[in-house]
């Protein structure tokens, strides 16, 4: 069964404190594996998306990787306003719109 | 510019009532979805529209759920009798084409009592 397993569920850590955030995935023949932010009371909000393993993409204090297994979203120097709820999700190779979404991780970073 | 727009923001009903969801994607997106979400999970798919056609209904879980997109443009999910186990955050998406990344409203917060 395809599934995308994030973890951990959540981490707390200090202002300036650079850590990753794992999204492990079975997806069958990923066409597209991507990340997502959301805050409380809110949609999420598209960050990056990876086709191929070996691809990074930067925006910020964010980077995100990919190998064949699984995706890292690094965090470099955090502030508090990167507290949020980060949320990865892949595309099957038999559709071209179904994701398969993880729960999340809910990072806070304390000042 | 705008993004996508879903209203009301929350609502609250009775069980047994019938509610109804409306989502303005951004303008020329053809593509639609609609999500569920429940607490501390990631968004569940409902329905995917192209265009005003309903592709994909595989989501919805049960008769009671109705999507309509008359005009490829505004979209409406209705659910009828609702129950308890309704309750949840309602998220609609879209984006320019169905492979491309999808840009979420705020979503609706519906409570059934």
């Amino acid at each position: 069964e395809d599934q995308v397993t994030q973890s951990p569920e959540a981490l707390r850590l200090q202002e300036g404190e650079s850590s990753s955030l794992n999204c492990s995935y079975t997806v069958s023949g990923l066409r597209g594996l991507f990340w997502y932010r959301q805050d409380p009371g809110k949609g999420p909000e598209f960050l990056f998306t990876l086709y191929s393993a070996g691809e990074e993409k930067e925006k910020e204090r964010l980077k995100a990787t990919l190998t064949k297994k699984e995706s890292f979203l690094h965090i470099t120097a955090p502030k508090p306003e990167d507290s949020a709820t980060y949320l990865c999700a892949g595309r099957q190779m038999d559709s071209n719109y179904q994701l398969i979404w993880g729960a999340g991780t809910k990072l806070i970073i304390k000042p | 510019g705008a993004g996508v727009s879903q209203s009301p923001r929350y609502k609250v009903a009775k069980r047994g009532q019938d509610v109804a969801l409306r989502c303005d994607p951004i303008s020329g997106h053809v593509s639609l979805f609609w999500y569920q979400q429940a607490l501390g999970q990631g968004p569940e798919f409902l329905t995917y529209f192209q265009n005003e056609a309903q592709l994909d209904k595989s989501g919805l879980p049960s008769d009671r759920f109705f999507a309509e997109r008359p005009e490829g443009s505004v979209s409406t999910l209705k659910i009828q009798r609702t129950q308890q186990e309704d309750s949840a955050v309602y998220l609609c998406a879209s984006s320019e084409g169905a492979a491309q990344p999808q840009h979420f409203g705020d979503g609706t917060r519906l409570s059934i009592l």
